[in-house]
């Protein structure tokens, strides 16, 4: 099973900020948090991932809160194209096999 | 950007018809993953791969299920006797390198297989 819980569902605005949270309470101290995000049936898209530092690129910010128990994804200005289901992945890395949980379905609204 | 690419795109089979799903992962990358989508449902994780053997397996990936890197650039998913509960989308992924390396996965967008 899923080590994290999210919200099945979440709406925002065209060009507001989405922000998506993450419960992972029996984070061990190796796991990092990993995004991906599923548009319709492609595959998943590898988004985002830290330890414990907030982590920036071009897509998004991640925000790991200082007991690592929760994070959250921004998404600083959401486009219509961002409609997809968000998978918020604790992992140790290596070979390990990603457990993918039901996500958030984020859509954006015109 | 180098990106992982699977053919064919879609695989129509008759049930108990063996089936290979290929996939040419990331030129540098070193550990090769196979992971499914049933209509509606997770994607679950069935097989990882690395230095010509397998790392770790799902409870899914029985018998019924092989995986091969036959040369330098493709690697490939085999089954067996298929049944119709194994139509699914088949992901295949692939990351860097370092057993405890935490750099990500990137996938595929898949093989949609379909048993009649």
């Amino acid at each position: 099973d899923a080590k994290t819980t999210q919200p099945p569902s979440m709406d925002c605005a065209e060009g507001r900020a989405a922000n998506l949270p993450c419960n992972h309470s029996t984070i061990s101290g190796n796991e990092y948090v990993y995004w991906y995000r599923q548009i319709h049936s492609q595959g998943p898209q590898y988004i985002i991932h830290g330890l414990k530092n907030n982590e920036t690129n071009e897509m998004a910010s991640l925000i790991i809160t200082e007991d690592r128990k929760s994070s959250t994804l921004i998404l600083p200005h959401a486009t219509l194209r961002d409609t997809a289901v968000y998978y918020c992945i604790v992992s140790g890395g290596g070979a390990d096999g990603l457990t993918f949980g039901k996500g958030t379905h984020l859509i954006i609204q015109p | 950007e180098p990106e992982v690419t699977q053919t064919p795109s879609h695989q129509v089979t008759q049930m108990g018809q063996e089936v290979i799903l290929r996939c040419v992962p990331i030129s540098n990358h070193l550990y090769f993953y196979w992971y499914r989508q049933i209509l509606g449902q997770k994607v679950e994780f069935l097989v990882s791969f690395y230095n010509n053997e397998i790392s770790e397996k799902s409870e899914i990936f029985d018998d019924q299920f092989s995986v091969e890197r036959p040369d330098g650039s493709n690697f490939t998913l085999k089954i067996r006797s298929t049944k119709l509960e194994d139509s699914a989308m088949y992901f295949c992924a692939s990351s860097v390198t370092g057993f405890y390396s935490n750099q990500p996965q990137h996938f595929g967008d898949g093989t949609r297989l379909s048993i009649l």
